[in-house]
């Protein structure tokens, strides 16, 4: 199993600023991914976050706007870039540590955004 | 990816059993079956996964027919703290993700 931390828990940010979100795993993982959620939906896929290239983005994310970072095997950070309201949502961390992604995956307790 | 349809809810009461069905028509011959559950205000935690026919672990139990088009998963003497979003997903493990659909809203009453 691989217990996951997010920061910050939650945020008010106000619109045109960027928020970084990162996500900590007390131990090695294979795949890091970043999903969003709004209130009473289901999980929306943004991106793969791969170790030492660029992340692999899902249609209708884009790197400018949601750039991702994973520096080494337990780490990554998810940037929304100049927010507006529609980016209010829940943000949620996974990560497995199987080969593949049909592989358990294990969730963070998820970042609350709210854009003003 | 395999598109797979629940109800959108379900209410049961405490003690009993509760079956929650998932249909996906167009599952391909690798695809896995999973179901995650959610709790409010928390990341969806792995409940079981399966391929073929029976699949039981300590939590639940998951039945797939032989045709696959469908898989139900089992929830033996629901208590309150089952209440809960439940996902069906479908993915081949080649694949690089695996989709959320709309998921099933069960509310147990006492």
């Amino acid at each position: 199993s691989a217990v996951i931390s997010q920061k910050p828990s939650r945020d008010i940010c106000q619109r045109g600023t960027s928020l970084t979100i990162q996500c900590q795993v007390d131990s090695q993982v294979t795949m890091m991914f970043w999903y969003r959620q709004q209130p009473g939906q289901s999980l929306t896929l943004i991106a793969t976050a791969n170790q030492g290239s660029e992340a692999t983005y899902e249609s209708g994310f884009v790197i400018d706007k949601f750039p991702i970072s994973r520096p080494n095997l337990t780490f990554s950070t998810l940037t929304v870039s100049n927010m507006s309201p529609e980016d209010s949502s829940i943000y949620l961390c996974s990560v497995t540590t199987g080969r593949h992604s049909t592989d358990t995956q294990y969730f963070g307790p998820g970042t609350r955004l709210t854009v003003l | 990816l395999a598109k797979t349809t629940q109800p959108i809810s379900m209410d049961s009461y405490e003690g009993q059993e509760v079956n929650i069905t998932c249909s996906h028509n167009n599952i391909a011959t690798n695809d896995y079956i999973t179901w995650y559950q959610q709790f409010p205000s928390q990341g969806p935690r792995f409940i079981i996964q399966g391929y073929k026919t029976k699949v039981t672990n300590e939590v639940a139990s998951l039945f797939i027919p032989a045709d696959r088009k469908s898989s139900t998963l089992s929830l033996p003497r629901v208590s309150l703290s089952d209440t809960a979003v439940y996902y069906c997903l479908v993915g081949d493990p080649l694949d690089d993700k695996i989709i959320f659909g709309k998921g099933t809203r069960l509310h147990i009453l006492p």
